[in-house]
């Protein structure tokens, strides 16, 4: 079965420093992957998404990047992080009917 | 894209009632999906119904679609206090497009 890991679990970090999350996927091979932000009591807000190694798309202008070095790895980096950058960050990826299966979160906390 | 809007917002039950809520899309849709979220946690989904069903079953989940409507619900039966989470709903094409979702709170 696939399963999505993801790290750190909660980050705190100072304005202006940058950011690496990383997601790795295991169980499965060239899969669609995502990158979601969920800010506090709210929905879930697509970020990027890659459908192979190099491939990205951004859904939204902001202060982020996405990189999928690797056919399982999928990253998630800012040079410089902003207040507004604190959320949930969530990676998915797809399954064969269009659902989709998440980790686990990584909490970011911008101060 | 198409985002799914939920209602209500929040919702308290005693432990044993059944809880329901709805969602609603814009436009024309494949799917409809529900997804559980605990607190602090990833979502989980629920279950999936296609655009040519009309109602769908998995467990104490009871999901009906309307497309006439634009409108799903999800139905959970005989709640548990494990049901407390919130619930989104997500219209897809080739990526999800979740609303802000239901706080349910099953209480003991």
């Amino acid at each position: 079965s696939q399963t999505i890991h993801q790290w750190p679990a909660t980050l705190v970090q100072p304005v202006g420093s940058p950011l690496s999350l990383e997601c790795t996927v295991e169980g499965t091979s060239n899969p669609n992957l995502y990158w979601y932000r969920q800010a506090a009591g709210r929905g879930l807000q697509l970020l990027f998404y890659s459908v192979g190694i190099g491939q990205i798309s951004s859904e939204v202008p902001q202060n982020l990047s996405a990189s999928r070095p690797q056919d399982r790895q999928f990253i998630l980096s800012s040079k410089k992080l902003l207040l507004s950058d604190s959320g949930f960050y969530l990676c998915a990826l797809a399954g064969e009917a269009y659902e989709q299966y998440f980790g686990p979160g990584t909490r970011l906390t911008v101060t | 894209s198409q985002q799914g809007e939920e209602d209500p917002q929040a919702l308290s039950i005693q432990e044993g009632e059944n809880a329901t809520m709805n969602c609603s899309y814009k436009t024309s849709i494949n799917n409809l999906q529900w997804y559980r979220q605990n607190s602090g946690r990833g979502l989980v989904h629920l279950i999936l119904i296609r655009s040519n069903e009309r109602e769908k079953h998995s467990g104490r989940l009871r999901v009906t679609l309307d497309t006439s409507k634009k409108s799903s619900s999800l139905l959970i039966t005989a709640s548990r206090a494990a049901d407390t989470a919130s619930y989104f709903c997500a219209t897809s094409d080739y990526k999800l497009s979740f609303g802000a979702g239901t706080t349910v709170t099953v209480r003991a």
